[in-house]
Formats: C-alpha cells, sequence, structure tokens
C-alpha cells in the first residue's frame, strides 16, 4: 500500500514558539493531504483540507492564523502551529489521497506528538 | 452537520469470546471504512464497504453496511490479545472527507 511519512515524530516545545510538522506521501502523488487532529483515547477530528497548489480550507472552529498549512508539491504539505501553547498539545496526524480514478482512499501518516510546556 | 456515532466507547472481554462494534448515522455516506489504531500511530484502514447490504470477512472479522448505508457494524469472532486497540468507523461524505465515529477501546484478556 501507499506509504505516508510525518517529522518529527514527536516534539516538545515551549510556550510561544512555533512547531512545523510535515507530512509526505512517500510513492505516490496527493493532490489532497488532510490534517487532524486527536486528543487521548478519542477520535479524529478533521482541521483542515490541503490541496496542492491551492489555500487550505479549514474545519470550522480552527483558527487558520493559528494552524498554517502548506501544500507546495504532490508529495509534501505542512502544517505550522504557531505561538503554541499547552493546550495546542495533541497527536497529529496527516493523510494523503492520490491521484487518478479509484483513489478516494486516504492514506494515514503515523501522527506526530505535540507536547507544548 | 454529520455524526457518526459508534458504541461501544469502552470494551473489555476475555480471550475467546465474540464482540460487535457498532456505527449509527441518519446521514448517508457514499463508503464507509474500519480502522484499527495502536497508541502512537496511525490509524491502519482494515476495510472499506462501499454497496447497502454489503458484508465483507477479513479472517475472524466481518463487516457489513447497512442497506441504507446508513449504520455498519464490526464483530470479532474468538477474540484473542492481539486484536487489542482502538478500532474506529469513518464515513465518507459527498464531499470527500471522512467523518469518524467516537472510537471503541478494545482490550482482550488472556
Amino acid at each position: 500500500g501507499a506509504v505516508v511519512s510525518q517529522h518529527p515524530s514527536r516534539v516538545i516545545c515551549k510556550s510561544g514558539t512555533s512547531v512545523k510538522i510535515e507530512c509526505r506521501s512517500l510513492d505516490f502523488q496527493a493532490t489532497t493531504m488532510f490534517w487532524y487532529r486527536q486528543f487521548p483515547k478519542k477520535s479524529l477530528m478533521l482541521m483542515a483540507t490541503s490541496n496542492e497548489g491551492s489555500k487550505a480550507t479549514y474545519e470550522q472552529g480552527v483558527e487558520k492564523d493559528k494552524f498554517l498549512i502548506n501544500h507546495a508539491s504532490l508529495t509534501l504539505s505542512t502544517l505550522t502551529v504557531t505561538s503554541a501553547h499547552p493546550e495546542d498539545s495533541s497527536f497529529y496526524i496527516c493523510s494523503a489521497r492520490g491521484l487518478g480514478e479509484g483513489s478516494n482512499e486516504q492514506f494515514f501518516g503515523p501522527g506526530t506528538r505535540l507536547t507544548v510546556l | 452537520t454529520q455524526l457518526l456515532e459508534q458504541s461501544p466507547q469502552f470494551l473489555s472481554i476475555q480471550e475467546g469470546e465474540n464482540l460487535t462494534v457498532y456505527c449509527n448515522s441518519s446521514s448517508v455516506f457514499s463508503s464507509l471504512q474500519w480502522y484499527r489504531q495502536e497508541p502512537g500511530e496511525g490509524p491502519v484502514l482494515l476495510v472499506t464497504v462501499v454497496t447497502g447490504g454489503e458484508v465483507k470477512k477479513l479472517k475472524r472479522l466481518t463487516f457489513q453496511f447497512g442497506d441504507a448505508r446508513k449504520d455498519s457494524s464490526l464483530h470479532i469472532t474468538a477474540a484473542q490479545p492481539g486484536d487489542t486497540g482502538l478500532y474506529l468507523c469513518a464515513g465518507e461524505n459527498q464531499g470527500g472527507k471522512l467523518i469518524f465515529g467516537q472510537g471503541t477501546e478494545l482490550s482482550v484478556k488472556p
């Protein structure tokens, strides 16, 4: 199956700093990437949909100036948590959807654990 | 707002028992996926069901999609400790987005 990687796998930062998380599709081109947030033992909440070459679409309640998304190429999307605070601590997961017919399946990355002190 | 109600949220059983997890919605989905997630990892796709009434089997796991494509179930026969994990259902809406259920935390004790 298709492989999606995330970097870093875990990050600890001080309150007020910004953190960038990368999501890469390793063996396929992804026209669309999704960013999710997950709290411990809870479900995934969609934060935003990222399309290559265009602005991301954010879900209701998600601050676009807080969570900056860039989808600069067909294999890379980045999520930057700006001026992070302890309440931003969470597990962030990306998924990627490929090109072509029958490619509605989303392939998930392994997640990034963010801890803001 | 589309919602997917998943139940039960927690399930602790003995090895060898059977169990069923349910996902219900008032909305129709294009397809429905079931995932399993280990702690600290991303969800891994188990199955996708597309057609109303569809039944798919994956070894001891049986997945069913409701006739109206609004609900689904996951049945595990003779559960094993290796089945322990978080099980998530997700419905794909018309916009291609996945709507996740709350998840079922399954613990199978030897």
